[in-house]
């Protein structure tokens, strides 16, 4: 089955640490994405990339970082830069310059 | 500032009821109105989408009604069944960009 596997699901550091979260699809898509999801907050955009080695900054980049060395992979790292970390990350992928997203189930990300 | 308005943040329906949930926008360059639902520990999935040059979209029991002159759209879940309990997401975009904005959710429950 085609799909976006998101890995691990629940993911727990201590403050200060980086971490990183993986991303994997097998859809063939070109663009992918990663949002994070806050209660009450709906989803923000991080980064996306459109093609193997390039990405763009969202709306929130800052204290994140990412690659896009295979067209397959968009891991995200959230490094000790990101002053809120705790949050529910998702990650999407969809044909080029269009919609509809294709979301993972998510990594929870707790920071203590 | 948000882009894409939501309301109710939480909705109570009894089974065999009508749901209805809001959305407003501003940015009149947006071209592309899709609906995600997200049921928990999941990611969010389309349910259906619009585009402005129709003023309803109907789906089984899903329908999206558009008013452009207002910048609204609105998901109407008729029949409403405990099985749609989810988060849902209203979302605009613009064709051919990467963003897509979301709206901050309704939670759904739906009442045997």
């Amino acid at each position: 089955d085609g799909g976006i596997t998101q890995s691990p699901k629940y993911l727990f550091r201590k403050e200060g640490q980086n971490v990183t979260l993986s991303c994997e699809q097998n859809l063939n898509h070109d663009a992918m994405y990663w949002y994070r999801q806050d209660p009450g907050q709906g989803l923000r955009l991080i980064y996306y990339s459109q093609i193997v080695n390039d990405f763009q900054k969202g709306d929130i980049a800052e204290g994140y970082s990412v690659s896009r060395e295979k067209k397959e992979s968009f891991p995200l790292t959230v490094t000790s830069a990101q002053k809120n970390p705790t949050a529910f990350y998702l990650c999407a992928s969809s044909y080029l310059g269009s919609s509809p997203l294709h979301f993972g189930n998510g990594t929870r990300l707790t920071v203590t | 500032q948000q882009q894409v308005k939501q309301s109710p943040q939480s909705l109570i329906v009894q089974k065999g009821g009508i749901s209805i949930i809001n959305c407003a926008y501003e940015n009149t360059a947006f071209d592309y109105f899709p609906w995600y639902q997200q049921f928990p520990g999941k990611g969010p999935a389309l349910l259906i989408a619009i585009r402005p040059d129709v003023s309803e979209k109907k789906e089984g029991r899903f329908t999206i009604s558009f008013n452009k002159s207002a910048k609204q759209f609105s998901l109407h879940i008729m029949d409403s069944q405990p099985g749609d309990s989810a988060t849902y997401f209203c979302a605009a975009s613009i064709t051919g960009a990467n963003n897509l904005f979301f709206g901050t959710g309704t939670r759904l429950t739906v009442i045997p």
